[in-house]
């Protein structure tokens, strides 16, 4: 079974960073893609970051490009989200996904985890 | 950036009955559309890819179709678990989705 647990979720304050992690199991983490994808509060989903199975590849939406990087740890099957220069406007619900095809497009997400939190505030 | 507009905002349908909600992209998207359903408090599931595939244990009242710049998921007999918001997706550009529809009991 596809499990998917993120955490590092909190409170940080405007300007502050966070490091988000998402622990894989139940497939070879190696083979797939892997996303964030986030949702603010009452809004709809934004895709974030995606990165490729070696992590050779990685692409970012251009609200976070610059600020955030996205990597993993194939050894720990581990998925990561640096977060940088946070702002209001970044607090979301964020979610890690697995791509659906080993071999297809990196950006069709079939198993979410449950998300973490990041709440950006003073 | 592709702009996805779902409509209408919310849907209100009495059990049994059929729903129809309508993804629109702003530019072609070809047939890269998926469908997600989510419940509150809940991570999306995906429903449908390639805009008519359903993924696996996705039931059958529930169908895809379009291509281009038009998208339909229809349900064709709403049960109780259904109600949900529904999230159109299209990844031939990258990655953006729709705002939500939300399925409501009438």
């Amino acid at each position: 079974e596809v499990q998917l647990l993120e955490s590092g979720g909190g409170l940080v304050q405007p300007g502050g960073s966070l490091r988000l992690s998402c622990a894989a199991s139940g497939f070879t983490f190696s083979s797939y893609a892997m996303s964030w994808v986030r949702q603010a509060p009452g809004k709809g989903l934004e895709w974030v970051s995606s990165i490729s199975g070696s992590g050779a590849t990685t692409y970012y939406a251009d609200s976070v490009k610059g600020r955030f990087t996205i990597s993993r740890d194939n050894s720990k099957k581990t998925l990561y989200l640096q977060t940088n220069s946070l702002r209001a406007e970044d607090t979301a619900v964020y979610y890690c996904a697995k791509a659906f095809s080993s071999s297809g497009s990196f950006f069709l997400q079939d198993y979410w985890g449950q998300g973490t939190l990041v709440t950006v505030s003073s | 950036e592709i702009v996805l507009t779902q409509s209408p905002a919310t849907l209100s349908v009495s059990p049994g009955e059929r729903a129809t909600l309508s993804c629109r992209a702003s530019q072609s998207v070809s047939s890269n559309v998926a469908w997600f359903q989510q419940k509150p408090g809940q991570a999306p599931r995906l429903l449908i890819y390639g805009a008519s595939t359903r993924a696996t244990g996705t039931p059958a009242r529930f169908s895809g179709s379009g291509s281009g710049t038009e998208f339909t998921l229809t349900i064709s007999s709403l049960q109780s678990e259904d109600f949900a918001v529904y999230c159109c997706q299209q990844y031939n550009n990258w990655s953006t989705f729709g705002q939500g529809t939300k399925v409501e009991i009438k």
